[in-house]
């Protein structure tokens, strides 16, 4: 059965370094997303990318982080300088399109 | 802004029973809704996906169901189990986005 990788599956890091997060979606899923759920909340969005165009980036502070989806694909997000206040479990997942289709979510990464 | 708002936060219910979830959402105007679980520390599992002219969903003894114009949603568990134990998150999408609501968390005890 087809499913989000992400990877790595947990992250240590201290203040002010950087780090990176690693997304391949489902095969043909057009729609990739990148949410943030902390502890004991649901999931935020943080971007959506349509293709390898982003089409929703409002949430993402875009001071320390960045996200790209070069060629469609497979995305990274990275997070630079890391801060306390971003341990979290970072969630990605994809979908057919932007609409009515179901959503799959990746096993996530947490960071702390 | 959607909000989605779940209630109740926690739950805890003896195996066998029967029990309802539920999420309520501001905003009727929505593409579908879909009931996720989530074990502890693991990423989100989605159970059913209700499209926005639909009423509902099963899935063995999983039934969600929609009122899209008083923007509630229900999730019925039928014969709880104890694995059954974990956070049920409603996410409804609109706007192109999935907005959540915080979760159920759910506990079947023996």
């Amino acid at each position: 059965e087809a499913e989000v990788a992400q990877s790595p599956r947990y992250k240590i890091t201290e203040k002010s370094q950087a780090v990176a997060f690693w997304c391949d979606p489902i095969s043909g899923h057009a729609t990739l997303y990148w949410y943030r759920q902390i502890l004991g909340q649901g999931p935020e969005l943080l971007v959506q990318f349509q293709d390898e165009s982003v089409v929703d980036d409002s949430q993402l502070p875009k001071d320390r982080f960045s996200a790209e989806r070069l060629k469609g694909v497979d995305s990274t997000l990275k997070i630079q300088p890391a801060e306390l206040g971003d341990s979290a479990m970072y969630l990605c997942a994809s979908s057919l399109d932007r609409s009515s289709t179901e959503a799959f979510f990746g096993q996530g990464t947490r960071l702390t | 802004k959607q909000e989605v708002t779940q209630i109740p936060a926690a739950l805890s219910v003896p195996e066998g029973e029967n029990l309802v979830l539920n999420c309520s959402f501001t905003d009727s105007a929505i593409y579908n809704l879909q009931w996720f679980r989530q074990d502890p520390g693991k990423g989100l599992t989605s159970l059913l996906l209700i499209q926005s002219s639909q009423r509902e969903q099963t899935s063995g003894r999983l039934n969600a169901s929609l009122d899209k114009s008083s923007g509630r949603s229900t999730l019925y568990i039928a014969a709880s189990q104890p694995g059954d134990s974990a956070t049920y998150l409603c996410a409804v999408a609109s706007g192109y986005a999935l907005n959540f609501g915080k979760g159920t968390s759910l506990l079947v005890t023996p």
